[in-house]
C-alpha cells in the first residue's frame, strides 16, 4: 500500500540558471543508463541515455555525466525553463540481462521559479 | 516515433469489480512490454514483464492471479486488475521498447481509484 511521509528530494532553481540533478545506482553490472522526466499525472518521458563506454553525452540543453567508479549519474540542464519543472528519474539496466529490466532511482522534483 | 498509448487514463469503480487497462505501441512492434505501479511521490515499481505470445514474468511479491497480463499481439498488452479493492488504487504505467538496446517508452498511465 501507500507509504505516508515519504518525500522526493527537491531542487529549486531560478529560470535561466543551470540545474544539476544527481543519481546513484547500485548495480555495478549496469551498462546502460537513462534519464526520464515525469510531469504530474503523466508517464515518464525519455530525455537522454548513455552507455557505460562513455562518461559524457550531450543533447539539446541537457548533458548526462557517468562516473562508473562511484556509480554516479548526473543530469545537467542548461538555461532551465519553467517547462522543465517535473520529477526526474534515472534508470539503469544491464544490456543482455533478463529482458533489460530497468531499475529506477527515487526521483528528484525540479521546480523552476520564473 | 516510439509512441505508447494507454487506455483508459482514469477509472473509478466499485470494490470487487475487475478493471482492464490497455497498452498499445502505436508506431512500432514490441515483443516485450512492461507494467509498473507508482504511488504518489514515489518511484516506479516494476510489476511484470509482458512477453508476446507467452506468459508474463512477475516480480517478487506481485500476485499473478490478481494482476492478469495478456500480450496477444506485437502492439497490445493488457493488464486486468481482478476483484479490485481500495488498496489496489494507484497509478499504473506501461512501457514498450522498440528494440532490445533502446530505451523503454512509456504510456501516460492509468489512474485507478477503487471505492
Amino acid at each position: 500500500g501507500e507509504s505516508v511521509g515519504l518525500h522526493l528530494p527537491t531542487l529549486s532553481v531560478q529560470e535561466g540558471d543551470n540545474s544539476i540533478i544527481n543519481c546513484a545506482y547500485s548495480n555495478s553490472a549496469s551498462d546502460y543508463f537513462i534519464w526520464y522526466k515525469q510531469e504530474s499525472g503523466k508517464g515518464p518521458q525519455f530525455i537522454i541515455d548513455i552507455r557505460s563506454n562513455m562518461d559524457k553525452r550531450q543533447g539539446q540543453r541537457v548533458t548526462v555525466l557517468l562516473n562508473k567508479t562511484v556509480k554516479h549519474l548526473s543530469l545537467q540542464i542548461a538555461a532551465t525553463q519553467p517547462g522543465d519543472s517535473a520529477v526526474y528519474f534515472c534508470a539503469d539496466t544491464r544490456l543482455g540481462g533478463s529482458n533489460y529490466k530497468l531499475t529506477f532511482g527515487k526521483g528528484t522534483l525540479l521546480t523552476v521559479n520564473p | 516515433g516510439a509512441v505508447v498509448s494507454q487506455h483508459p487514463s482514469w477509472v473509478i469503480c466499485k470494490s470487487g469489480t475487475s478493471v482492464k487497462i490497455e497498452c498499445r505501441s502505436l508506431d512500432f512492434q514490441a515483443t516485450t512490454m512492461f507494467w509498473y505501479r507508482q504511488f504518489p511521490k514515489q518511484s516506479l515499481m516494476l510489476m511484470a514483464t509482458s512477453n508476446e505470445g507467452s506468459k508474463a514474468t512477475y516480480e517478487q511479491g506481485v500476485e499473478k492471479d490478481k494482476f492478469l497480463i495478456n500480450h496477444a499481439s506485437l502492439t497490445l498488452s493488457t493488464l486486468t486488475v481482478t476483484s479490485a479493492h481500495p488498496e489496489d488504487s494507484s497509478f499504473y504505467i506501461c512501457s514498450a521498447r522498440p528494440r532490445l538496446n533502446q530505451p523503454q517508452h512509456f504510456g501516460d498511465g492509468t489512474r485507478l481509484s477503487i471505492l
